[in-house]
This record gives C-alpha cells, sequence and structure tokens, in this order.
C-alpha cells in the first residue's frame, strides 16, 4: 500500500531532551515536506526537501533540523525541544506539485 | 509569493442542504490548487485538484471544485451534505507550471458542521 509512515504517533517528552520523528515513504517520491498543525493556524510548513541531501527552510524553520540521506526517509529532529514547539506534526511526500501531497497519519508532541 | 484565505473558519449546514467553503488564493504565477479533507484524530485528505484545462473538477464523496481566474477563487462545493461530512477543510496552493511547485500553501482550515 502506498503510504507516507510516521513514529510515534504521540509523544510527550520533556524541555531540552532531544527527539526525532521519523518519517518514510514507499512511492519513491522526490518531493518531503514537514508541517505543524495549531489550532486556528492551519498547517505551516517547516523544511521541505526537493531530492536526496537537498532541503530548504520552509515558514517556520525555528528548532527544528531534517536531513535527507536516503530518498525514502525525511527524519525531523528537535534538538532542544521547547513547549512552544507543541503542536501536531504531518510529514509528507509528492511526485511533484501537480499531484498534491500525501500526508502521513500525524505525530502528535507535547513538549511539558 | 502565495497564501490562501478560506472565509470562515465555522460552517454550519443541515443534513441535505448545499454545502459551499469559500477560497480565495494569491499568486504570482498560474497555480495549483487544492482541498483536503481532515477527519477527526486523521491525517489529511486529497479531496480534488485544479492544475490546467477545465476549470470544473470533480472529487471524492460527490464534491466539487470551479476555479475562477478573474476572481482568484477556488470554492468548495457539494449540493447535498451527509453527516459524515463533518470535518475540517483545507484549501492549499502551490505554483503551476514554471514554478516552484514543492512549496503548498494552506489556508487556516474550515471546520463543517452538520446537523441532523
Amino acid at each position: 500500500e502506498a503510504q507516507v509512515t510516521q513514529n510515534p504517533r504521540y509523544l510527550i517528552t520533556v524541555t531540552g531532551k532531544k527527539l526525532t520523528v521519523t518519517c518514510s515513504q514507499n512511492m519513491n517520491h522526490e518531493y518531503m515536506s514537514w508541517y505543524r498543525q495549531d489550532p486556528g493556524l492551519g498547517l505551516r510548513q517547516i523544511y521541505y526537501s526537493m531530492n536526496v541531501e537537498v532541503t530548504d527552510k520552509g515558514d517556520v524553520p525555528e528548532g527544528y533540523k531534517v536531513s535527507r540521506k536516503e530518498k525514502r526517509n525525511f527524519p525531523l529532529i528537535l534538538e532542544s525541544p521547547s513547549p512552544n514547539q507543541t503542536s501536531l506534526y504531518f510529514c509528507a511526500s509528492s511526485l511533484a506539485g501537480a499531484y498534491g501531497y500525501t500526508f502521513g497519519s500525524g505525530t502528535r508532541l507535547t513538549v511539558v | 509569493a502565495q497564501s490562501v484565505t478560506q472565509l470562515g473558519s465555522h460552517v454550519s449546514v443541515s443534513e441535505g442542504a448545499l454545502v459551499l467553503l469559500r477560497c480565495n488564493y494569491s499568486s504570482s504565477v498560474p497555480p495549483y490548487l487544492f482541498w483536503y479533507v481532515q477527519y477527526p484524530n486523521q491525517g489529511l485528505q486529497l479531496l480534488l485538484k485544479y492544475t490546467t484545462g477545465a476549470t470544473l473538477v470533480k472529487g471524492i464523496n460527490g464534491f466539487e471544485a470551479e476555479f475562477k481566474k478573474s476572481e482568484t477563487s477556488f470554492h468548495l462545493t457539494k449540493p447535498s451534505a451527509h453527516m459524515s461530512d463533518a470535518a475540517e477543510y483545507f484549501c492549499a496552493v502551490t505554483s503551476g507550471s514554471g514554478g516552484s511547485n514543492y512549496k503548498l500553501t494552506f489556508g487556516k482550515g474550515t471546520l463543517l458542521t452538520v446537523n441532523p
């Protein structure tokens, strides 16, 4: 089944403790992206990747890192999480812009 | 730069009534436009999209949308609402042909409530 898989689905952590949210797609898509969703703000892009080793900042990149060492994987790294990063995070992938993105099921992160 | 404005953060309709969710966009190049639906505790699912060609596009679950370039709009409609349509709907835009279309910009969403 074609899909984008994120892990974990739920995560509660403490301020300053490094964490990684994994994302993998099995559709051989070139484009991958991370979004965060907050009530009343919709979805905002954190980082995106056009291909292996090619990444760039989205609208809200502060406090996040990404890497794209393989085409299928695009992990999101929070080096020192803070409470304002409490949010619902989505990974997405796309073959090209005209196809739209396929989204993962989301990761609900709480930073206390 | 591109942006999306969804008019009405919350729309409430009766079952069987017309659903109309409004979306206006801004884009410096011809756009690709999308509507996504998010059911509670789930990810986003593509409802329909406009890229080129016919300006009236049909999607899943009986939804359709019309691209109106002169009005920079892409409103979502469904003739008859069903209880199962209750969800949050997001309009999104990316650059069309010749643009950088890896960046998908979303509106803030419209929560649709369907009353029995």
